[in-house]
């Protein structure tokens, strides 16, 4: 079956610092990865996605992702995040029309 | 602003009421997805339109869930009877897309339903 574990409820980062968010998925062909994220009140918007080619990947916002098919790891990656990064971020896979979506990780900036 | 927009943002609604949430896509996007997501949660998926046609929806939650999308523009969901494990978000999304192709969703603000 189609899944995207996110292993971290939280993190906290010093402002600053860099970031990594780990998603790790199950998916039987070549997945189509995405990161997106939620912050209070907004809708979800879209960092980057993978769906082909070169497996690091470039976002919004100072974003990157780097797709592992060997590990199953699609992690999020930021080399200095900022006060305003703070939000809930999510991996979703496409299993064709709809997306699959790990629980999310809450990313807490400590000033 | 040319995003997907959703109506009304927040509804709070007693036990056993109907409710119905609207949701209009992006105008030229011909694809319409619902999802439902509950705190602490990543999205669920409910059910997809492809213009008027209801292409999926056997991931409704239950025969009280029910969504029409009447001329392929925008889209309603209907709540039934509601209960408060109905109690959650509301999201909409819409893409362009055609057969089993993948575009990028854009996704609503949301509707937050509350059931006391």
């Amino acid at each position: 079956a189609q899944s995207v574990t996110q292993p971290d409820i939280h993190i906290t980062v010093s402002e600053g610092a860099s970031l990594e968010l780990r998603c790790n998925y199950s998916y039987g062909a070549t997945p189509y990865l995405f990161w997106y994220v939620q912050s209070p009140g907004q809708g979800l918007q879209l960092l980057l996605k993978y769906f082909s080619g070169d497996t690091l990947v470039q976002g919004i916002k100072g974003f990157e992702a780097e797709f592992k098919r060997s590990q199953s790891s699609f992690n999020l990656r930021k080399p200095s995040v900022h006060w305003s990064d703070a939000a809930e971020y999510f991996c979703a896979v496409s299993g064709n029309y709809q997306l699959i979506w790990g629980a999310g990780t809450k990313l807490i900036i400590k000033p | 602003d040319t995003g997907v927009s959703q109506d009304p943002r927040h509804k709070i609604t007693k036990r056993g009421q109907n409710v119905t949430f609207r949701c209009d896509p992006i105008s030229e996007h011909n694809r319409l997805y619902w999802y439902r997501q509950t705190l602490g949660q990543g999205p669920e998926f409910l059910t997809y339109f492809q213009n008027e046609a209801q292409l999926e929806k056997s991931r409704l939650l239950s025969d009280r869930f029910s969504a029409e999308r009447p001329k392929g523009s925008f889209s309603t969901l209907e709540i039934q009877r509601t209960e408060q494990g109905d109690s959650a978000m509301y999201l909409c999304a819409s893409s362009t897309g055609a057969g089993i192709s993948y575009n990028e969703q854009f996704f609503g603000p949301g509707t937050r339903l509350t059931v006391l």
